[in-house]
């Protein structure tokens, strides 16, 4: 059974960076058919896919347009987790940050979500 | 982007019922169509992945279908525990992206 668990702070000031983890259990970063993927919510923004980490003989990321000067998913193969970096957030990135996988075995292909952490609740503000 | 809309935003239901929650995708997408099922505070649980396969563990009760860009999800009879909001995403292309939502409540 795959588990995710995030980690990291629930308040960032306005300009700085959000830093979040999530710890991958009974699964593998480093997985040759999982994506690792970092997806947010807000009421006026609905959910928001933001990027991914995934290894397929070696690493790749693929982030959404409207926050890719802004991004950085890293794996950390020792510890068996990914990390979010989320610079120059404002207000408007006040969101419930989530982790999750997916896994090209489900149906060929990518981007159907089957396990996902807890979410954490990141509020912008000084 | 590929924009999700999902009908109705809200429907209320008593239990027993039949509710059916469409999804019309801006482009074409094949049948790559996941649905997802949300509690508050929880995180989305997959329920339906391919427009019509079911994800393991999930109840049969729970069906969805596929007709052009035009998709259904239909709970065939509503629990007390599938109160809550359910979301369409599309995994065709590149970004993936939700609809808005459709909240069920009791009626």
């Amino acid at each position: 059974q795959v588990q995710l668990q995030q980690s990291g702070p629930g308040l960032v000031k306005p300009s700085q960076t959000l830093s979040l983890t999530c710890a991958i259990s009974g699964d593998s970063v480093s997985s040759n058919t999982a994506a690792w993927n970092w997806i947010r919510q807000s009421p006026s923004r609905g959910l928001e896919w933001l990027g991914r980490t995934y290894y397929r003989s070696k690493w790749y990321n693929d982030y959404e347009a409207s926050v890719e000067s802004r991004i950085t998913i890293n794996p950390d193969t020792s510890k068996n987790q990914f990390s979010l970096q989320l610079s120059s957030v404002t207000p408007e990135d006040t969101a419930v940050y989530y982790c999750a996988r997916d896994d090209v075995l489900m149906a060929g292909i990518s981007y159907y979500f089957d396990y996902w952490g807890q979410g954490t609740l990141v509020t912008v503000s000084s | 982007d590929i924009q999700m809309t999902q009908s109705p935003s809200s429907v209320s239901a008593s239990v027993g019922d039949r509710v059916t929650i469409t999804c019309r995708a801006s482009q074409g997408i094949s049948d790559s169509l996941a649905w997802y099922q949300q509690k508050p505070g929880k995180a989305p649980k997959l329920l339906i992945y391919a427009a019509s396969s079911l994800q393991s563990g999930v109840p049969s009760r729970f069906t969805g279908s596929a007709s052009g860009t035009d998709f259904t999800f239909t709970i065939s009879s509503v629990q007390p525990e599938d109160f809550a909001t359910y979301y369409c995403q599309q995994a065709k292309t590149f970004p993936p992206t939700f609809g808005q939502g459709t909240r069920v409540d009791i009626k």
